[in-house]
């Protein structure tokens, strides 16, 4: 069982827009912690996608955002294309534990 | 430009160690922590440890306490995980992360091409 949890699948069409949620706990993300998003393609290594809640790195497209309220967040993709299919894992710090965390992962389907 | 490149595929039966190692290059060794991160087929990411690659300290999930050590070698810019008495539930894509020096704060920015781990007798 994850500390963070993410729905297991989300799909879109080309061109559409899809959210990933990312649900924690007063002890991770409500307690302040930043969530970071990766994207996982198939055989090889994560990638950070979205650092510090919201914040793209040089080279990740300006369709690709992140929010944060509460004990939630989201990774939200517009104008999706085929090269977004892939897994996606939310990240963050969990003070009960004293752990970094990820979430169970996404897999985006691209219809 | 930065790189981490890891250690090869490993072999191991049940009870072994396996030591993982973790090259970096393209920056300052020691500005940053490396971290320790595995994935069982199908399943989360997990994390594992980190390492502070100046001072040589440590810290680690307590579900690894005990099995895991994680070094490093300043001169070679590399990082090394060894896991212990191995089960067979142990096989995994092991990863090393590069991370900025902050506890619970900042995120893996650089990771490694990852390094199997099969465990079976």
């Amino acid at each position: 069982q994850s500390v963070l949890t993410q729905p297991p699948s989300v799909s879109g069409a080309p061109g559409q827009r899809v959210t990933i949620s990312c649900t924690g706990s007063s002890s991770n993300i409500g307690a302040g912690y930043d969530v970071h998003w990766y994207q996982q393609l198939p055989g090889t290594a994560p990638k950070l996608l979205i650092s510090d809640n919201n914040n793209r790195p040089s080279g990740v497209p300006d369709r690709i955002s992140g929010s944060k309220s509460g004990t939630s967040a989201s990774l939200a993709i517009t104008g999706l294309q085929a090269e977004d299919e892939a897994d996606y894992y939310c990240q963050s710090y969990d003070s009960s534990l004293s752990a970094y965390v990820f979430g169970g992962g996404t897999k985006l389907t691209v219809l | 430009q930065v790189h981490v490149v890891q250690s090869g595929t490993e072999v191991k039966k049940p009870g072994a160690s396996v030591k993982v190692s973790c090259k970096a290059s393209g920056y300052i060794f020691t500005n940053y922590a490396m971290h320790w991160v595995r994935q069982a087929p199908g399943q989360r990411l997990e994390w594992m440890g980190w390492i502070n690659t100046g001072y040589g300290n440590t810290k680690y999930s307590k579900k690894f306490q005990g099995r895991v050590t994680i070094t490093r070698d300043i001169s070679a810019s590399t990082a090394y995980m060894e896991l212990s008495s191995l089960r067979s539930d142990d096989t995994a894509l092991y990863y090393c992360a590069r991370k900025p020096y902050s506890n619970g704060w900042y995120a893996f920015d650089y990771w490694g091409q990852g390094t199997l781990v099969t465990v079976s007798s």
